[in-house]
């Protein structure tokens, strides 16, 4: 099966710098990677997705970039806010067989 | 309102005491899921289903069992719980497999 690897495990950041949390997966399979967002207490909520025919994806300060060959994929938070700080989770599911396989999370502490 | 609905929210019990957890959509999507999430292991898939009597197993389904009788429902079912099924469960469903997952507000169990 798929097995997605995620670093870092935490990550702290002073108010306004960049994070960078990045993905590696197994099964060249894989074409669909969200990534999703879950505060303290909170559900998982989506916040970008990307599909393998596309490199590159942004949304206002959040962009997410794969690489097929070497099979990974990143998350890029520019300008960061304290309302960053939350839990960071990496996914990647394939459209034939419909599992999803998470990464093991990403603790970002964004510092006022 | 568009949501995933799960019950109970919190749940002690005793070792081999069936439970249920239900999960009640309204956006007639085809996919749901349940996943439970425990520290540093990010969230893991049980079992999914593509549609109404179409179940599968996910990553980790021993010791649960699930139903898809309806469109919307799609409940989760510990025959006989133990120790190691305490966990946080979510409940989520997308239009159709790899897209956007929708989750519930989760399911925190705890078996004594």
């Amino acid at each position: 099966g798929e097995n997605v690897e995620q670093h870092p495990s935490t990550l702290s950041v002073q108010e306004g710098d960049s994070a960078v949390i990045k993905c590696t997966y197994s099964d060249s399979a894989s074409n669909y990677f969200p990534w999703y967002k879950q505060e303290l207490g909170k559900r998982p909520q989506l916040i970008i997705d990307i599909r393998s025919n596309v490199g590159e994806k942004k949304d206002q300060r959040i962009a997410v970039t794969l690489n097929k060959t070497a099979k990974h994929f990143s998350l890029h938070i520019t300008e960061t806010q304290p309302e960053d700080s939350a839990v960071y989770f990496c996914a990647a599911s394939e459209d034939n067989f419909n599992k999803f396989y998470f990464g093991s999370g990403t603790k970002l502490n964004v510092k006022p | 309102e568009a949501q995933v609905t799960q019950n109970p929210r919190y749940l002690i019990t005793v070792t081999g005491k069936k439970l249920t957890v239900t999960c009640s959509q309204n956006m007639n999507h085809e996919y749901m899921s349940w996943y439970r999430q425990d520290p540093g292991l990010g969230l893991r898939q049980i079992y999914y289903s593509m549609n109404v009597e179409v179940t599968d197993k996910g990553d980790v389904p021993e010791g649960y069992k699930v139903s898809r009788k309806e469109k919307r429902n799609f409940p989760l079912i510990l025959e006989s719980p133990s120790p190691n099924q305490t966990s946080l469960y979510f409940c989520a469903s997308s239009l159709f497999g790899a897209n956007v997952l929708t989750f519930g507000a989760g399911s925190r169990l705890t078996v004594l």
